[in-house]
């Protein structure tokens, strides 16, 4: 159950695109279509963005988006916006379990 | 409208026990698999275990097995989540989440703080 890999922190100026990866294993993100993306605000609680790799939540912006390719998966948002600098996490279905990824802190430049 | 609240969480020392209690409304709480995430202070999110509609399935992340026992009551709307011989290294807010369907948590509570510390 070790974590899966996330780059520490990624950041884009208002407008621009970034995409965040999530590096697992054949056993997790590469075994699966049940990987999800969740934002999290200082403070706050956990929120779903994506999940089954590329659903996108009634409510959620469609800047928002998401992708997986062997034990890699990615988040990608477009029109990078202020209220987006936040720390993002996805998350695998590992068999019995699910596991995270280390969290990314967006910042909007 | 969904709600999650917790409540049990506080200050307990090495070894001790703490029950935490999720409330759940504004769902047919006895249709959906439930479960509890952590995140101790400035770190990241860690999956802590998991319980299907009907308390069949139970699941535990290593670091939690033989000293976490989750469980439910859905007469009462509720989940719950008995830890025993805590560490230092449980300390963290504890959210119980909503799983939706697929493997993915839809819903969470604000959490509730448990600090192990003597």
């Amino acid at each position: 159950q070790s974590a899966l890999t996330q780059p520490a922190s990624v950041s884009g100026s208002p407008g621009q695109s970034i995409t965040i990866s999530c590096t697992g294993t054949s056993s997790d993100v590469g075994g699966y279509n049940y990987v999800s993306w969740y934002q999290q605000h200082p403070g706050k609680a956990p929120k779903l963005m994506i999940y089954d790799v590329s659903k996108r939540p009634s409510g959620v912006s469609n800047r928002f988006s998401g992708s997986k390719s062997g034990n890699t998966a990615s988040l990608t948002i477009s029109g990078l916006q202020a209220e987006d600098e936040a720390d993002y996490y996805c998350c695998s279905y590992a068999g019995s379990s699910s596991v995270f990824g280390t969290g990314t802190k967006v910042t909007v430049l | 409208e969904v709600q999650l609240v917790e409540s049990g969480g506080g200050l307990v020392k090495p070894g001790g026990s703490l029950r935490l209690s999720c409330a759940a409304s504004g769902f047919t709480f006895s249709s959906y698999s439930m479960n509890w995430v952590r995140q101790a202070p400035g770190k990241g999110l860690e999956w802590v275990s998991s319980i299907s509609s009907s308390s069949s399935y139970i699941y535990y992340a290593d670091s939690v097995k033989g000293r976490f026992t989750i469980s439910r009551d859905n007469a009462k709307n509720s989940l719950y989540l008995q830890m025993n011989s805590l560490r230092a290294e449980d300390t963290a807010v504890y959210y119980c989440a909503r799983e939706g369907g697929d493997p993915f948590f839809d819903y969470w509570g604000q959490g509730t703080l448990v600090t192990v510390s003597s």
